[in-house]
């Protein structure tokens, strides 16, 4: 069975410091990768997708992809509490299948 | 429309009864999917249409859980003689292509099973 692993946290982090989440993943065949927010009640949003080895940056955002080790991650800088959420990790395994991981909880304090 | 509509956005049924959620993707996706998701848990793939062919329909928990798309837009998840653990929030998403554009998700509908 194809697998998504996150720590549930919560993590917490102070408000300006960078917060770090990590995901990794089964299926050696994935190619498309992706990281969603979903604030409580509601539906998950797109934040980053990442297909290439490597550092993929969008403003506050840098998601990290290492297909060897099976290991994708998430960076947020200068964290802020409108960050508070959970972030899902999701991989394409096989051809349609979006796989989702379990999410780990970001608390930003002020 | 411009995103995914999903409704009813609640739904409250009595243990026994079926139900139906619909879902209005983003015009022009191909791409279809179902997941349900229990609080405190990320979502679980449950269906997935490529227009109106249903390819792959592994995550239905059991035979009482069925979907179509019959015209390739529009879909119905019909949950017959609802359990309590059926409850959950079921979130349809539908993306552009197959295989690796990112997933825009509907609001959601969710289930409550009395």
């Amino acid at each position: 069975q194809k697998e998504v692993e996150q720590n549930s946290g919560p993590l917490s982090v102070p408000e300006g410091a960078i917060a770090s989440l990590n995901c990794t993943y089964s299926d050696r065949g994935s190619q498309s990768f992706f990281w969603y927010r979903q604030y409580s009640g509601k539906s998950p949003e797109l934040i980053m997708s990442i297909y290439s080895n490597g550092d993929k940056e969008d403003g506050r955002f840098t998601a990290q992809l290492n297909k060897a080790s099976q290991y994708v991650s998430l960076l947020i800088r200068d964290s802020q509490p409108s960050d508070s959420a959970t972030y899902l990790c999701a991989v394409y395994s096989g051809y349609s299948t979006l796989t989702f991981g379990k999410g780990t909880m970001l608390l930003v304090s002020p | 429309g411009a995103g995914v509509s999903q409704s009813p956005r609640y739904k409250v049924a009595k243990r026994g009864q079926d139900v139906a959620l619909r879902c209005d993707p983003i015009s022009g996706h191909v791409s279809l999917f179902w997941y349900q998701q229990a609080l405190g848990q990320g979502p679980e793939f449950l269906t997935y249409f490529q227009n109106e062919a249903q390819l792959d329909k592994s995550g239905l928990p059991s035979d009482r859980f069925f979907a179509e798309r019959p015209e390739g837009s529009v879909s119905t998840l019909k949950i017959q003689r609802t359990q309590q653990e059926d409850s959950a929030v079921y979130l349809c998403a539908s993306s552009l292509d197959p295989g690796d554009s990112p997933l825009h998700f509907g609001n959601g509908t969710r289930l409550t099973v009395t």
